[in-house]
């Protein structure tokens, strides 16, 4: 079975300018997630989708992230303009399902390394 | 989402069995206990979870409290390759990470 995929793994980036990191979840899972992970810190959850609709989204920082999984399927997280403080990994993961009460795991993708000089 | 607190690292033996600790004081009825870990340079991993009752699969086992207060993963028969960062969080709705315990597991 094929993991989560996440694009491009590692990306370098000037403060200011835009960058866009890619997810291809498992086949089948209708739950995906964003979470930046800063170095030395454990992941923080940014925003998930059930389906292509957004389920949470409190602590994605509206005025630079944007995130769109328009048909359900893989999704797309976005940063413009880029600060220093947005260097981190960013972690894709998945589910069957999720919200209240499910109890499954969250398979993860390797994440994107993302470098603001 | 109740508050988990873990030690920050933790040593063992190679071959010997691997106690991670984790308090969850706060625990309301609903919440399980998860527990996944971070190998460096990858993506975390689900290891198990459970409700009351202990549970064990082929990577490890829960033990939680009888108070649910707290538990322990248990990894019976500690690896090199389980040296990671072991995160035990309570869930209602939504994964919330701490910072986790460091396991360095020695020759």
């Amino acid at each position: 079975e094929a993991g989560v995929a996440q694009s491009p793994r590692y990306k370098i980036i000037e403060k200011r300018q835009s960058v866009a990191f890619w997810c291809n979840p498992i086949s089948g899972h209708a739950t995906l997630y964003w979470y930046q992970q800063i170095l030395g810190q454990g992941p923080k959850l940014l925003i998930q989708f059930q389906n292509n609709g957004v389920v949470d989204d409190s602590q994605l920082p509206k005025d630079r992230f944007s995130a769109e999984r328009l048909k359900g399927v893989d999704s797309t997280l976005k940063i413009q303009p880029a600060k220093l403080e947005d260097s981190a990994v960013y972690l894709c993961a998945s589910s069957l399902r999720g919200g209240q009460g499910f109890t499954g795991e969250l398979f993860f993708g390797e994440g994107s390394r993302l470098t603001v000089l | 989402d109740a508050k988990t607190t873990q030690p920050p690292s933790m040593d063992c033996a190679e071959g010997r069995a691997a106690n991670l600790p984790c308090n969850h004081s706060t625990i309301s009825g609903n919440e399980y206990v998860y527990w996944y870990r971070q190998i460096h340079s990858q993506g975390p991993q689900y290891i198990i979870h459970g409700l009351k009752n202990n549970e064990t699969n082929e990577m490890a086992s829960l033990i939680i409290t009888e108070d649910r207060k707290s538990s322990t993963l248990i990894l019976p028969h500690a690896t090199l390759r389980d040296t990671a960062v072991y995160y035990c969080i309570v869930r209602a709705s939504k994964l919330i990470f701490g910072t986790g315990t460091r396991l360095q597991v020695f020759p």
